[in-house]
């Protein structure tokens, strides 16, 4: 099972601030397999990143990912108040489809 | 398309959990389907997918208490986890897998707690 670990557990920033949240995969994921989703209090995740670096429709701008191998990360720039909230960084490319456990994006 | 649990809230000890998922806008006959669930507070864990042809693939971790069935003429798919535990109490989502790598949509989710 490929364990994905991301860090911070917890980040505090300001609106306008740029977030960077990273997630390390325990083995090399395919870059086609990494995605990352937003969850907000009482809501589903939402899909913001596929394969990488493209953005879901619907996604601003502002959030960006980048990565290979084994790191990935996950970029904010300029941080609007919908988006603290926690993130997390998923892989699909090898069963057990795994989660990483989150990083909470918090008001500072 | 729009995703929608249902089923009970509320499940005794060493019964069967079972929830339903039922799928708008699009039909269930392609893709594969998901159920993600996520304890309270904590983060979220792929329990497994069916595809319509009945194809299934689950968890180790859960696999000898989990089944996942289909029903393409209901446009539905279905969970079952036996010998539930206070440990299974969680939100449970059904999603739908795209471009074969990523969970989009899901559902709202729906809480099952496990208590007698």
């Amino acid at each position: 099972e490929i364990v994905l670990t991301q860090s911070p557990g917890t980040l505090s920033l300001s609106p306008g601030e740029r977030a960077t949240l990273s997630c390390r995969a325990s083995q090399s994921v395919s870059s086609s397999y990494l995605a990352w989703y937003q969850q907000k209090p009482g809501q589903a995740p939402r899909l913001l990143i596929y394969g990488t670096s493209s953005r879901a429709t619907g996604i601003p701008d502002r959030f960006s990912g980048s990565g290979s191998g084994t790191d990935f990360t996950l970029t904010i720039t300029r941080l609007e108040p919908e988006d603290f909230a926690v993130y997390y960084c998923q892989q699909h490319g090898s069963s057990p489809y795994t989660f990483g456990q989150g990083t909470k994006l918090e008001i500072k | 398309v729009q995703l929608q649990e249902s089923g009970p809230g509320l499940v005794k000890p060493s019964e069967t959990l079972s929830l339903t998922c039922t799928v708008s806008g699009g039909s269930i006959s392609s893709f594969y389907w998901n159920w993600i669930r996520q304890p309270p507070g904590k983060g979220l864990e792929w329990i497994g997918y069916i595809y319509y042809t009945g194809t299934t693939n689950y968890n180790p971790s859960l696999k000898s208490r989990v089944t996942i069935s289909v029903d393409t003429s209901k446009n539905q798919f279905s969970l079952k986890l036996s010998s539930v535990t206070a440990a299974d109490t969680a939100v449970y989502y059904c999603a739908r897998e795209s471009g074969g790598a990523w969970f989009d949509p899901w559902g709202q989710g729906t809480l099952v707690t496990v208590s007698s």
